[in-house]
């Protein structure tokens, strides 16, 4: 079974900063891997998808990466904003199934 | 992207009563959908997936006969709690995958969630 490791659990910084955060797995046999971002209360809006053949995508101020040898993904987000505050999830798709990591709450502070 | 519409968005109930939740994907026909539980601060846990057409698919540990899930067309699946208790409070998330044949460019691989609902049993 995938496991899936969010680091870390909460993170707050200043506006501006660049900043990232990290996801771990356990299984390198997985066919996607998405980032997404929940408002509290809200539903999962996806950020980024990058394809078990990519290494990473780009979207604005978002860049992710995925290392499948080390079991690792990243999300950079560049000149953070204070909109940017939520909870930042990464799932990885195996078989039929997605994997959710325990999220990291990030706050922007203005 | 593609929609995927959840109703209600949140729902008191009292103790014992039944509440259903409908998931619907608004431009794409949705082959497999998805029932997540989130219980706060935590992340998703699957609960169940469901195909059009057969019967859903439970999680370990997730009881059928309580969290009925219908899924009668490609565009619908549904998740009844029945006589809900307090301990059914959570945030319920529902996702849908395109079809295989990648009709409108959409990627099998990616899957698209509902705005989610709070249910709250009182």
């Amino acid at each position: 079974k995938q496991e899936v490791t969010q680091i870390p659990a909460a993170l707050s910084v200043p506006e501006g900063e660049n900043l990232v955060l990290n996801c771990s797995f356990t299984d390198s046999a997985i066919y996607n891997l998405q980032w997404f971002r929940q408002d509290p209360g809200k539903g999962l809006t996806s950020l980024l998808l990058i394809q078990s053949s990519q290494r990473e995508q780009t979207s604005g101020r978002l860049n992710a990466s995925l290392d499948k040898s080390s079991g690792r993904s990243t999300l950079y987000i560049a000149a953070s904003q204070p909109g940017d505050s939520a909870t930042y999830l990464c799932a990885f798709l195996t078989g039929n199934q997605f994997y959710f990591g325990t999220g990291t709450s990030l706050t922007v502070i203005p | 992207g593609a929609v995927v519409s959840q109703h209600p968005s949140w729902v008191i109930c009292k103790s014992g009563t039944s509440v259903k939740i409908e998931c619907r994907s608004l431009d794409f026909q949705a082959t497999t959908m998805f029932w997540y539980r989130q219980f706060p601060k935590q992340s998703l846990m699957l609960m169940a997936t469901s195909n059009e057409g057969s019967k859903a698919t439970y999680e370990q540990g997730v009881e059928k006969d309580k969290f009925l899930i219908n899924h009668a067309s490609l565009t619908l699946s549904t998740l009844t709690v029945t006589s809900a208790h307090p301990e059914d409070s959570s945030f319920y998330i529902c996702s849908a995958k395109p079809p295989l044949d990648g009709s409108r460019g959409l990627m099998n691989t990616e899957a698209f969630f509902g705005q989610g609902t709070r249910l709250t049993v009182v």
